[in-house]
């Protein structure tokens, strides 16, 4: 069963700063994908990664893949309110590119002003 | 364009009801997957349909069960509805065979609380 562990669960900073959130697991996926996903609504694609090594940037927001496709990480820089939310990281099996999604638990982000 | 749509939003039911919710995907999207989201939890996965055909499901009770329709329309029914299934219930579409990975888009989902 493949898993995947987010961290931290909880971050609380002031609007300004920086934070990085990590997405680990042991098995090895085809394509990681983070969302964000506000109270009681539907998660929202932020981005896919599919090559190991790969780092895709989103205005503040910088995502990698890891060289082994079996970690990534979210980096916020300057961290404004707006960016509260449930963010999570879900993979992709390699046996298919269309399994179903694996999500972790998610990192929840109060950035407060 | 519309993005994933389900409905109802919200649905209260008791004990031993049954419910069914509905999907409608991205257009040009074939493939439809619906999710379990318990409060503090990340979505669990619960089925996947691609073409109408059933292509995964995930570790459910047989309460649960969905279908697609010719128009890639989905509706997903739980039977015998629990205390424990109140829960987010996510649709997701993807266009499934046009991409090497799976990227899905998810709707806004629908709020089900068993009382």
């Amino acid at each position: 069963t493949q898993l995947l562990e987010q961290s931290p669960q909880f971050l609380s900073i002031q609007e300004g700063e920086n934070l990085t959130v990590y997405c680990n697991s042991s098995s090895v996926f085809s394509s990681l994908q983070w969302y964000r996903q506000e109270p009681g609504e539907g998660p929202v694609l932020l981005v896919t990664v599919v090559t190991g090594g790969e780092v895709k940037k989103l205005k503040r927001l910088t995502f990698q893949f890891g060289d082994a496709r079996k970690d990534s990480s979210l980096h916020i820089t300057a961290a404004q309110p707006g960016d509260t939310g449930l963010y999570l990281c879900a993979g992709s099996s390699p046996d298919s590119g269309n399994t179903p999604l694996v999500f972790g638990k998610g990192t929840r982000l109060s950035v407060i002003a | 364009d519309a993005g994933v749509t389900q409905s109802p939003t919200h649905l209260i039911k008791t004990r031993g009801q049954h419910v069914t919710l509905r999907c409608s995907p991205i257009s040009g999207h074939k493939s439809v997957s619906w999710y379990q989201q318990v409060l503090g939890q990340g979505p669990q996965f619960i089925f996947q349909y691609y073409e109408k055909e059933e292509r995964g499901r995930g570790n459910f009770p047989d309460r649960f069960s969905a279908r697609q329709f010719p128009n890639y329309s989905s509706e997903l029914n739980v039977n015998a509805l629990l205390l424990g299934d109140s829960a987010l219930y996510l649709c997701a579409s993807s266009l499934a065979g046009a991409l090497p990975y799976n990227e899905q888009f998810f709707g806004p989902g629908t709020r089900l609380t068993v009382l």
